[in-house]
């Protein structure tokens, strides 16, 4: 069963500039989720999509955005990058939404120069 | 907002050791979740605890919930090499989705 595919695994990209991101989940899995890790903020949610809704959304500013598609893959967009957006970024594929468990991609090292 | 705290943030100990992190949150959750991570890599998930007093053993690795206390422990038995790695745990509300809040982590190395 394969799992959760993030591409690219690594990015640089320039100031000002705006990236997109994707994750395919597992097969199966109708719901997203995308993570921020930074050495000095840890794991911050950003939002979760199900069934090409967004169904939460954490505190990040609205140069991140992302979608889902009908076949459950998602993508993930930042726009305007900053210096601060270098990052790693984690997909969490569920099979469904609300207290399921998550398993996580090998994620997106982002870095902005 | 929910806050979960981990402690030791670091931990070094010998091969054979026994040592527990504990994992402390603000607000009511159901579920706890514990994960790892090697350097450069994902998440790989360990442990869900869904219920208080639920506690799951994998191999060296044991981990409990008490929802009454708000604590959650990873108990390392007899450590070795290869369970050095940064652990972390998290739980998530009713009704908010698959919105995980994240500890701060642990970073474990085992010195043989």
């Amino acid at each position: 069963k394969a799992g959760v595919t993030q591409t690219p695994r690594y990015l640089i990209k320039t100031r000002g500039q705006q990236v997109t991101l994707s994750c395919s989940p597992i097969s199966g899995h109708r719901s997203v989720s995308w993570y921020q890790q930074t050495p000095g903020q840890g794991l911050q949610f950003l939002f979760e999509y199900f069934s090409e809704t967004q169904r939460n959304k954490g505190n990040f500013p609205g140069r991140f955005s992302g979608r889902q598609f009908s076949n459950s893959r998602s993508e993930m967009n930042v726009s305007t990058l900053e210096l601060g957006d270098s990052a790693l970024y984690l997909c969490a594929s569920s099979l469904w939404t609300g207290n399921t468990e998550a398993f996580f991609g090998q994620g997106t090292r982002l870095t902005v120069v | 907002e929910l806050k979960v705290e981990q402690n030791p943030l670091f931990l070094s100990m010998q091969e054979g050791k026994n040592y527990t992190i504990y994992c402390n949150y603000s607000t009511t959750s159901d579920r706890l979740y514990w994960y790892r991570q090697d350097p450069g890599k994902s998440l790989e998930s360990l442990f869900v605890l869904l219920s208080n007093g639920a506690v799951k053993q994998e191999g060296r690795l044991m981990a409990s919930l008490d929802t009454k206390a708000r604590l959650s422990t990873l108990h390392i038995t007899a450590a070795v090499h290869d369970l050095s790695a940064t652990y972390f745990c998290a739980v998530d509300r009713r009704n908010t989705g698959n919105q995980f809040y994240f500890g701060t982590g642990t970073s474990l190395t085992v010195i043989p």
